[in-house]
């Protein structure tokens, strides 16, 4: 148990269907993030959020959009998806501004299929 | 534009050896360093972290090393156990932008018993 959880595990979705990812953290954490893994390339941020505020928005496509109604809460909703936007989406947070000193806590990802 | 870079996607290790994995980076603002490791299914969790201000930190087995001349950090574990066997991401911050970490792609490290 990671302290960080995310539902759901996996997810198949059509290009016309909307869904929303959900992520819940029990650390007490004042930042919550959210990353995406494609194969073979390095884990890109997506959307920063520190102390509920959006603070961090790394040219999304509005396809993407963030929630996050509370410092323990954060959502991502999804409509219209490409093929291209399957991955694995990690939610993490994080104590310090950052996670300078503690490193993030990763939640176990979702793994994403768009067909 | 990789600013965090392992060149390396996997490597393969006898049980007892020394483990290496390497890190380049590009970015000479970064000056926060970390290793994350991932099993199957599961998300990534923190290993080990260091400051420019060093260039050795060690936590039992493992030891990272920092070469800022050389852009460069490397994980040491020391011995390794066929538990190690996961991905290792490196990751890299600049205080500056401290919201954001850089990582590398990754490298699969099997622990032979």
């Amino acid at each position: 148990e990671t302290g960080v959880t995310q539902t759901p595990r996996h997810l198949v979705m059509g290009m016309t269907n909307k869904k929303s990812l959900k992520c819940e953290q029990h650390l007490g954490h004042n930042a919550m993030y959210w990353y995406k893994q494609s194969a073979k390339k390095p884990l890109e941020l997506m959307f920063v959020y520190n102390f509920k505020e959006q603070t961090e928005n790394n040219s999304v496509p509005s396809r993407f959009s963030p929630e996050c109604p509370n410092s323990s809460h954060l959502f991502l909703h999804l409509h219209t998806l490409q093929p291209e936007d399957s991955a694995l989406y990690l939610c993490a947070s994080s104590q310090d501004w950052g996670g300078l000193s503690y490193g993030y806590t990763f939640g176990s990802g979702t793994r994403l299929t768009v067909v | 534009d990789q600013q965090v870079k392992q060149n390396s996607p996997s490597l393969s290790v006898q049980e007892g050896r020394i483990s290496i994995l390497n890190c380049d980076y590009t970015n000479s603002m970064f000056d926060y360093f970390l290793w994350y490791k991932k099993y199957p299914a599961e998300g990534p969790t923190f290993l080990i972290s260091i400051s420019s201000i060093k260039d050795k930190n060690e936590d039992g087995r493992f030891t990272v090393f920092l070469n800022k001349s050389a852009k460069h950090l490397s994980l040491h574990i020391v011995p390794s156990q066929p538990g190690d066997s996961a991905v290792y991401f490196c990751a890299a911050s600049a205080r500056a932008g401290a919201n954001n970490l850089f990582f590398g792609t990754g490298t699969r490290l099997t622990v032979i018993p």
